[in-house]
């Protein structure tokens, strides 16, 4: 079993949609989570990160961690065709060595 | 301020043979992190250098290797090539905290 588990999609949504995006992972260890997107071709870039259990929303994004469940979301709402995309998850425990997901694969349709 | 540079965006190679991939971080950066990216197996983690010294490493065979230099650029070298080690090599550049940038990455297809 690997430490973070992310479902890869595909995911497709039409224009509008509030879009939901997850992970799980097993090391109660891991302490400071991520959210990467990354277009076809290019490097993933760094949408959101946050230390603490809660939300923290910007723009129209929200990142979501549940500690005790060892679960994290994403939140897109509003989506447009420019968010397709892939979503990973990273996440670090003591060294700044980011634990990735496999991704997920997001297609929002007009 | 730019972001972080890597050369050459695409390469192809012959087995058997060696390829050296260089990344520049980010200006103040001198961290700077290896992955390698393939559709069946995501995002893993090479090396990462610190101030010219390899500070972690991954679990990839010897035949990968890595260097900083002085200035914070990296290199990655692969040598004997393999079908398999076709991929998106992507560079990673950090600050001091857990958020990393990274780069266009390098496609790199063996044939």
């Amino acid at each position: 079993q690997k430490e973070v588990e992310q479902d890869p999609g595909p995911l497709s949504v039409p224009e509008g949609a509030i879009v939901s995006l997850n992970c799980t992972y097993s090391n109660s260890a891991f302490q400071y989570f991520m959210w990467y997107r990354q277009y076809s071709r290019k490097g993933p870039e760094l949408l959101m990160y946050t230390y603490s259990s809660g939300n923290k929303e910007d723009g129209r994004f929200t990142a979501q961690v549940d500690k005790s469940s060892k679960y994290i979301s994403l939140f897109i709402r509003d989506s447009q065709p420019s968010d397709s995309a892939t979503y990973l998850c990273a996440m670090t425990k003591g060294s700044y060595i980011p634990t990735f997901g496999r991704g997920t694969s997001l297609i929002v349709h007009p | 301020k730019a972001g972080v540079t890597q050369t050459p965006r695409y390469l192809i190679k012959t087995r058997g043979q060696q390829v050296t991939l260089s990344c520049s971080p980010i200006s103040g950066h001198r961290s700077v992190s290896w992955y390698q990216q393939t559709p069946g197996q995501g995002l893993q983690f090479l090396f990462e250098y610190f101030s010219e010294t390899q500070r972690n490493k991954g679990n990839f065979p010897g035949r990968f290797s890595g260097r900083q230099f002085s200035n914070s650029r990296s290199e990655m070298n692969v040598s004997t090539l393999e079908l398999g080690d076709s991929a998106l090599y992507l560079c990673a550049s950090n600050l001091q905290g857990h958020e990393a940038f990274f780069g266009q990455g390098t496609r790199l297809t063996v044939v």
